[in-house]
């Protein structure tokens, strides 16, 4: 069964620098999509970015980037020049294609709670 | 364009009580799902439909009945709610592609007593 875990309850930056959110995952299968989300305070579910298991270059949206490390089964978020706008809670989430299909189910970690700092 | 839409955003039971949350998107998606987001748990799926007629468990689907009436609407119903199934709902679909993001609702915040 495919895995999640985000180690960091929570993550402080200063305003306009960079932050790395952790995010590990396990799985048995070649083929999978990893995805983060924003959830800011008032409670919905922000898409971020998306990197595909066999995508050769590390994906980047605007001011985030995703780390993909795959021997490590790592792929953590960058967030450059951060922003107060950005303090909200992070969750890394991992499709898979146990069996053939996924029917584009998520597994969630627990989440990160980043706060910026001015 | 609306997205997802959910109804009601907010609602208390009393235990036992049976309750039908709705969600309809307008985005001609073909698969939909339902969340449930508990403090420290992150989200955990409880039901999911791949396409209009097929419905299938997910991760935590006890408690919970689900129809997919047509295209657009996902419907979760709670037959008797329990303390337990305290929570903020969340439904969602899916894009195709290789990415195929969810795009999420608003939530559902449901306490039940």
């Amino acid at each position: 069964a495919q895995k999640i875990t985000q180690t960091q309850p929570g993550m402080f930056v200063q305003e306009k620098e960079a932050v790395t959110l952790d995010c590990t995952y396990d799985t048995s299968d070649p083929s999978y999509g990893l995805f983060w989300y924003k959830q800011p305070s008032s409670g919905e579910m922000i898409f971020l970015i998306y990197q595909g298991s066999y995508d050769q270059q590390n994906a980047t949206e605007g001011r985030y980037s995703l780390n993909f490390q795959k021997a490590r089964k790592s792929a953590n978020l960058v967030i450059s020049a951060s922003q107060l706008g950005d303090s909200a809670m992070y969750f890394c989430a991992m499709r898979d294609y146990a069996g053939g299909t996924s029917y584009g189910k998520l597994t969630f970690g627990q989440g990160t709670i980043l706060t910026v700092h001015p | 364009n609306a997205g997802v839409t959910q109804t009601p955003k907010f609602q208390v039971l009393k235990t036992g009580q049976s309750m039908t949350l709705q969600c309809a998107q307008d985005m001609n998606h073909n698969s939909m799902y339902w969340y449930r987001q508990d403090p420290g748990m992150g989200l955990r799926l409880i039901y999911y439909s791949a396409s209009e007629g097929t419905t299938d468990k997910g991760e935590v689907p006890n408690g919970y009945n689900v129809s997919r009436l047509n295209k657009r609407e996902f419907s979760l119903r709670l037959e008797s709610a329990a303390p337990s199934q305290t929570s903020v709902y969340f439904c969602a679909s899916r894009t195709s592609g290789s990415a195929g993001e969810q795009y999420f609702g608003p939530g559902t915040r449901l306490t039940v007593t």
